[in-house]
């Protein structure tokens, strides 16, 4: 599965959008873009993924360049509980054996008052 | 609430002592997964199940770890003999098969210490 390289750590104002970035250049082209956020001491929440095109969902947007080589997930109007650890991961189609989930360091999200 | 659950949510433990965690899935899901994150670090895959069959075991899964679906429902993981550097959150995930695109939906995790 393709590597992914995210910023270690990004500040947003309260009631501002968070656009949260993430590159995976070597991404082929059955793998998905998925995106987990974790709050300290819980277990990692999914928000959302995508193939190629944007997607939207209650949570979150997710833009995909046309590339494919980088991807933004968008939180429209952040709040305090917005603060996390943001995990970008690509990882294949789900036909075959395993779609094990390969985990980097994400980035971490302080929502600042 | 019909998510993942696991138990119990907190583990103290004296090294050398045997331990055993419990994950119940989202009842439709027939893939089930574990996890072990350390502080600061992301989760790391540990096994992998379709069912009751065990598919994939990672070599962070030394003999001292054994997991198990009997049912293909509910999975145990145990850990024997425990370490001090076994401390971490074991984490377990859940997720359908194909043609869905198997997204994993994760429990609360386990924490465990071992002092």
């Amino acid at each position: 599965d393709a590597k992914t390289t995210q910023p270690t750590s990004m500040d947003c104002a309260e009631g501002r959008a968070a656009n949260l970035p993430c590159n995976h250049s070597t991404i082929s082209g059955n793998e998905y873009v998925y995106w987990y956020r974790q709050i300290h001491s819980q277990g990692p929440q999914y928000i959302i993924h995508g193939l190629k095109n944007n997607e939207t969902n209650e949570m979150a947007s997710l833009i995909i360049t046309e590339d494919r080589k980088s991807s933004t997930l968008i939180l429209p109007h952040a709040t305090l509980r917005d603060t996390a650890v943001y995990y970008c991961i690509v990882r294949g189609g789900n036909a075959g054996n395993n779609r094990k989930l390969i985990w980097g360091l994400g980035t971490s999200l302080a929502v600042n008052p | 609430d019909t998510g993942v659950s696991q138990d119990p949510r907190h583990k103290i433990t004296k090294r050398g002592q045997n331990v055993t965690f419990r994950c119940d899935p989202i009842s439709e899901h027939n893939r089930l997964y574990w996890y072990r994150q350390t502080l600061g670090q992301g989760p790391e895959f540990l096994t992998y199940f379709q069912n009751e069959a065990q598919l994939e075991k990672s070599r962070l899964l030394s003999d001292r770890f054994s997991a198990e679906r009997p049912k293909g429902s509910f999975s145990t993981l145990e850990i024997q003999r425990t370490e001090q550097g076994d401390s971490a959150m074991y984490l377990c995930a859940s997720s359908l098969s194909p043609p869905s695109t198997g997204t994993q939906y994760f429990g609360p995790g386990t924490r465990l210490t071992v002092l």
